[in-house]
């Protein structure tokens, strides 16, 4: 019973490069959450995913960023143009439902940009 | 906004001995978690607090809740080694609606000394 997968697990990438993160959730999961941790700091939440909706993306920011969770396949988070400020590690988690369901998280990708 | 506090941030401490460490939240939620992140790796959930009062144990952590002070406790019993690691409280925003966004604090650092 393999739990939340993502890949990769690291990602260098220069400045004005793209990056693409992927995660493929826990089976029977189809609710998809993406966290980024800074150096240092908690995660902060940054989009919730159904299969083909996004259902909340307050914490992305509005430009660079966006996420998506195909009918098949993983869920996506990619990141136009990266900047030294980008680097972080990047959490997918997945619940069965949504609205409480407790989230069981991958191990991350760290993101690192020259 | 919901807001999350821990402290201490940082705690060295010797084996055998005991210490809480403390979570504050700004807003009513009715669930919390606690999290552990060794270096380099990803969340492992440690206990689901669920309402008033609860109170969970395993092994030499005990954690537990108080809805009303929105505080949550993470006791540790007779450390050892093998608990060094960072420790993350996290609330969900059950108030707001967004009970599916996570909120977690900074993190404490612990560090057990033989």
């Amino acid at each position: 019973n393999a739990g939340v997968m993502q890949n990769p697990r690291h990602l260098v990438r220069r400045r004005g490069q793209e990056a693409r993160l992927r995660c493929s959730p826990m089976k029977g999961h189809s609710h998809v959450y993406w966290y980024r941790q800074l150096p240092e700091e908690g995660l902060k939440f940054m989009v919730y995913l159904q299969k083909e909706n996004i259902i909340d993306e307050s914490g992305m920011p509005k430009e660079r960023f966006s996420a998506e969770f195909p009918k098949e396949g993983p869920s996506i988070l990619r990141i136009q143009q990266v900047v030294r400020g980008d680097s972080a590690a990047y959490f997918c988690a997945s619940s069965p439902q949504g609205g409480g369901y407790e989230q069981f998280f991958g191990p991350g990708t760290r993101l690192t940009v020259l | 906004e919901l807001k999350v506090e821990q402290n201490p941030l940082f705690l060295s401490m010797q084996e055998g001995k005991n210490y809480t460490i403390y979570c504050n939240y700004s807003t009513t939620s009715d669930r919390l978690y606690w999290y552990r992140q060794d270096p380099g790796k990803s969340l492992e959930s440690l206990f689901v607090l669920l309402s008033n009062g609860a109170v969970k144990q395993e092994g030499r952590l005990m954690a537990s809740l108080d809805t009303k002070a929105r505080l949550s406790t993470l006791h540790i019993t007779a450390a050892v080694h093998d608990l060094s690691a960072t420790y993350f409280c996290a609330v969900d925003g059950a108030s707001g609606g967004s009970n599916y966004k996570l909120t977690f604090g900074k993190g404490t650092l612990l560090t057990v000394n033989p």
